[in-house]
């Protein structure tokens, strides 16, 4: 399967500031998603990333707190806004190979703001 | 909203009995995921199930989809330290790949 690279693994930031996290594939992928894990809890679908257009955001989520860019067909990025304590929490992507394949994930991005 | 309910939440066991974790909804899904994770990693695949009734096996992991599609087991035969982790069903409605998660079972075996 595909080797997907997250960069930084984690981050402690100040409440205000913004951090873009990326994901890198070693190969060309279908479809890329970004989740969300807070601290002891499961996975939220954040949004959809979308190659050479807006992301398709989920309910509760909007592009000005997590604006996503995918530029091709193995990269995108996620921004977290504004940042407050809320948002400490794990931030995933995950891709999709082709077809009726499953998704794989990415290790992970563990964020801490103060 | 699409809901999977998933139980256990927690469970911790002595190494060498048998568990089955439930995850359950009263919407259908095309296919179901379950994925274990550990500390510090991201959610691995573990198997995925298409069709109703299907029975996987992967080593002493056993899963199942049920007939309607709707819900979903795991059972672990003679669990090791090994097995420890969280385990996760993610379920796949729309044909879109979008995935719906449980809440997610934390494992411990305990030696």
């Amino acid at each position: 399967s595909a080797v997907i690279s997250q960069k930084p693994s984690r981050d402690i930031c100040q409440r205000g500031t913004s951090l873009t996290i990326q994901c890198q594939v070693d190969s060309q992928v279908t479809m890329m998603f970004w989740y969300r894990q807070q601290p002891g809890q499961s996975l939220t679908l954040i949004a959809t990333a979308n190659q050479g257009s807006e992301a398709t955001y989920e309910s509760g989520f909007v592009i000005d707190k997590f604006p996503i860019s995918r530029p091709n067909l193995t990269f995108s990025t996620l921004t977290v806004s504004n940042m407050s304590p809320e948002d400490s929490s794990i931030y995933l992507c995950s891709v999709v190979t082709g077809g009726n394949q499953p998704q794989h994930f990415g290790d992970g991005t563990r964020l801490s703001i103060l | 909203t699409q809901l999977l309910e998933q139980s256990p939440q927690f469970l911790s066991i002595q190494e060498g009995e048998n568990l089955t974790v439930y995850c359950n909804s009263s919407s259908v899904f095309s296919s179901l995921q379950w994925y274990r994770q550990e500390p510090g990693e991201g959610p691995v695949l573990l198997v995925t199930v298409v069709t109703g009734g299907e029975v996987k096996k992967l080593k002493r992991l056993t899963f199942q989809f049920g007939d309607a599609r709707k819900d979903s087991s795991l059972h672990i035969t003679a669990a090791q330290p090994g097995d420890t982790g969280l385990y996760l069903c993610a379920g796949d409605s729309q044909g879109a790949q979008k995935l719906v998660f449980g809440q997610g079972t934390r494992l411990t075996i305990n030696p």
